[in-house]
Formats: C-alpha cells, sequence, structure tokens
C-alpha cells in the first residue's frame, strides 16, 4: 500500500518567514495529493491539492510542487503569519483512499 | 461550499455502553464517506469507507462487529462504537467526497472519552 512520510515533525519560523514541508509518497499510481491544515481540537480543513498531471498550483500565499519522477511534493507558505501556526498533514490518494503523513506542527512567533 | 457536520462534537459514556456518531454532509450528495480515529499528537488513521445503500469496507485490523457503520442516505452515514471500552476513547472524524472527484472534505470531529 501507500506510504507517505513528511517532513519536518516541528517548525517554528519568524512571523514574515516561509515555511517549507516536504512529503513523500511510494505508490507510483498516486494521482492526487491535498494538503490539510488542522487546528487543535477541529477537523483537517483543506487548504490546497494537486494532481498528477501538473507540477505546481499556487493560491496567494500557499504554493505547492509535485515531482512525480522523484515522488515527492511540498507546501510552500510565505508571509507567514500567527494565524498559518497549525499542524499541517500531507496526503497521497491511491484507489480513492487518502494515506496522510505523519503532520508538521508549524509555529509562527511574531 | 462542501460542508461536513458531526454530532455530537464532544460524548463521554461509561464503559460497556454503545455510543453514535453522526456524519452529514450538508449542502451536497456523498455517495462515500470515511470514518477516521485521530490519537493525540498523531495523524489520521483510515477505519472504514462507508458507501451508500452497501456495507462499508473496512481497513485492516479495525474491528467491524465493534464499529458500526451504517450509509443510509446520500447525506448521512453514522459510526457506533459498541460495548465501548476506555481504550476507545479517541478523537473520531468523518470525510466525505463530491463524486466524481477524489476531493475529501472534513467534519469537525467527535471527540469520545470512555470512563
Amino acid at each position: 500500500g501507500e506510504n507517505v512520510e513528511q517532513h519536518p515533525s516541528t517548525l517554528s519560523v519568524q512571523e514574515g518567514d516561509s515555511a517549507v514541508i516536504k512529503c513523500t509518497y511510494s505508490d507510483s499510481a498516486s494521482n492526487y495529493f491535498p494538503w490539510y491544515k488542522q487546528e487543535l481540537g477541529k477537523g483537517p480543513q483543506l487548504i490546497i491539492d494537486i494532481r498528477s498531471n501538473v507540477g505546481e498550483k499556487k493560491d496567494q500565499r500557499i504554493a505547492v510542487t509535485l515531482n512525480k519522477t522523484a515522488k515527492h511534493f511540498s507546501l510552500h507558505i510565505t508571509e507567514t503569519q500567527p494565524e498559518d501556526s497549525a499542524v499541517y498533514f500531507c496526503a497521497a490518494s491511491s484507489w480513492g483512499k487518502l494515506q496522510f503523513g505523519a503532520g508538521t506542527q508549524v509555529v509562527v512567533t511574531p | 461550499g462542501a460542508v461536513v457536520s458531526q454530532h455530537p462534537s464532544r460524548v463521554i459514556c461509561k464503559s460497556g455502553t454503545s455510543v453514535k456518531i453522526e456524519c452529514r454532509s450538508l449542502d451536497f450528495q456523498a455517495t462515500t464517506m470515511f470514518w477516521y480515529r485521530q490519537f493525540p499528537k498523531k495523524s489520521l488513521m483510515l477505519m472504514a469507507t462507508s458507501n451508500e445503500g452497501s456495507k462499508a469496507t473496512y481497513e485492516q485490523g479495525v474491528e467491524k462487529d465493534k464499529f458500526l457503520i451504517n450509509h443510509a442516505s446520500l447525506t448521512l452515514s453514522t459510526l457506533t462504537v459498541t460495548s465501548a471500552h476506555p481504550e476507545d476513547s479517541s478523537f473520531y472524524i468523518c470525510s466525505a467526497k463530491i463524486p466524481p472527484a477524489d476531493t475529501q472534505y472534513f467534519g469537525p470531529g467527535t471527540r469520545l472519552t470512555v470512563l
């Protein structure tokens, strides 16, 4: 089955700086890669996603890149703000099911 | 759009009792819903896939007789934790897909505490 690895597990950034989270996946059949933001005690919220026929996607301060050959994808958050503090999960979809990474705790300090 | 609700948000029950959690898609029809379990500071673990009008598909290691799933309509799936024990205490989260896309939208979660 699919295996998704996510790094780093924690990330502290100064407000205004950029944050990058990286994930790798194992199943070459995976074709959909969403990113979720989860705040404490809440359900995950979809923030951006990318499909295997696209290499990069951007939505305001958030961007995702995908390298199918290397089987890795990354989340980039620019101009970080305190409200970006949360746990971020990457996921890969194989046969309609999502396999999640272990999560990255992002802390943005003012 | 794509709002998923869960009820209750929190439940505390005694060991040996059963608890039902509801998952609703509020503004779309979902032929497929998913149930996840999440332990503190851990990732989401898929428990089962719930398909409207048919039996749920459980992941390896998940007891189907303990975690009963019913997907009776295109907007409602329920998870019943039967004969709950303290080790069943966890955060249970559902999600729903808008067909034919793969995008999953998650509910707010239900915190179950079994005493």
